[in-house]
């Protein structure tokens, strides 16, 4: 089975534009998670969507949103960027949403914002 | 609020020395817990995970991993370490509401 994949792999943005990053899982799994991987603090938990719903979401602002389509496939934004969003953008995947599963990443998209 | 805590930011060992990184965790209910790794150039993976059962947990290139429920603690062990074995570790927990929290990672770098 082919990965989980991430595009674009690399952005350069400039303070107060907006960004959309995709990720598509690997075939089959329903479960998409996003984290904001920063030197220093790990990764930060953003969202988690399954069939399409967003069931739990981390302590970030307003400004970071996502959605997720019928094919399981999802995207984040941030709109009004900042300095401080500059991070590895990371996305997993996992088969269904038991809290045992193992999640599956991808390889993220470095944002860096100018 | 629900935390992982990873004592080492960075350990530095020569190779056959014996490893063990530190993780605790913030939650006094049923937790999943996991390690993972991400080597150089690399995705990050799973080197195990624990939610029921033997407490000793087994998982992938010799790690292993104790869960200990009154310390809660989740440390990752390994007898003897090898130059592959650099990466960064990183120590995670699920609490059961789809949402896990992760330590801030532990750099290891094996001198060959």
């Amino acid at each position: 089975k082919a990965g989980v994949t991430q595009t674009p792999r690399y952005l350069i943005k400039t303070r107060g534009q907006q960004v959309t990053l995709s990720c598509s899982p690997i075939s089959g799994h329903r479960s998409v998670s996003w984290y904001q991987q920063t030197p220093g603090q790990g990764l930060q938990f953003l969202f988690e969507y399954f069939s399409e719903t967003q069931r739990n979401k981390g302590n970030f602002p307003g400004r970071f949103s996502g959605r997720q389509f019928s094919n399981s496939r999802s995207e984040m934004n941030v709109s009004t960027l900042e300095l401080g969003d500059s991070a590895l953008y990371l996305c997993a995947s996992s088969a269904d949403r038991a809290s045992t599963d193992t999640q599956y990443f991808g390889p993220g998209t470095r944002l860096t914002v100018l | 609020a629900q935390s992982v805590s990873q004592h080492n930011h960075h350990v530095i060992l020569s190779e056959a020395a014996s490893l063990e990184l530190g993780c605790n965790y913030s939650y006094g209910g049923t937790v999943n817990l996991f390690w993972y790794v991400q080597y150089p150039g690399q995705h990050l993976q799973l080197l195990l995970k624990y939610f029921s059962g033997d407490p000793l947990v087994k998982g992938i290139k010799g790690f292993e991993a104790e869960f200990i429920k009154s310390k809660f603690s989740f440390n990752l062990r390994k007898p003897s370490v090898q130059w592959s074995d650099t990466a960064e570790y990183f120590c995670a927990a699920n609490t059961g509401g789809f949402k896990t929290i992760f330590g801030a990672g532990t750099r290891l770098f094996v001198k060959a």
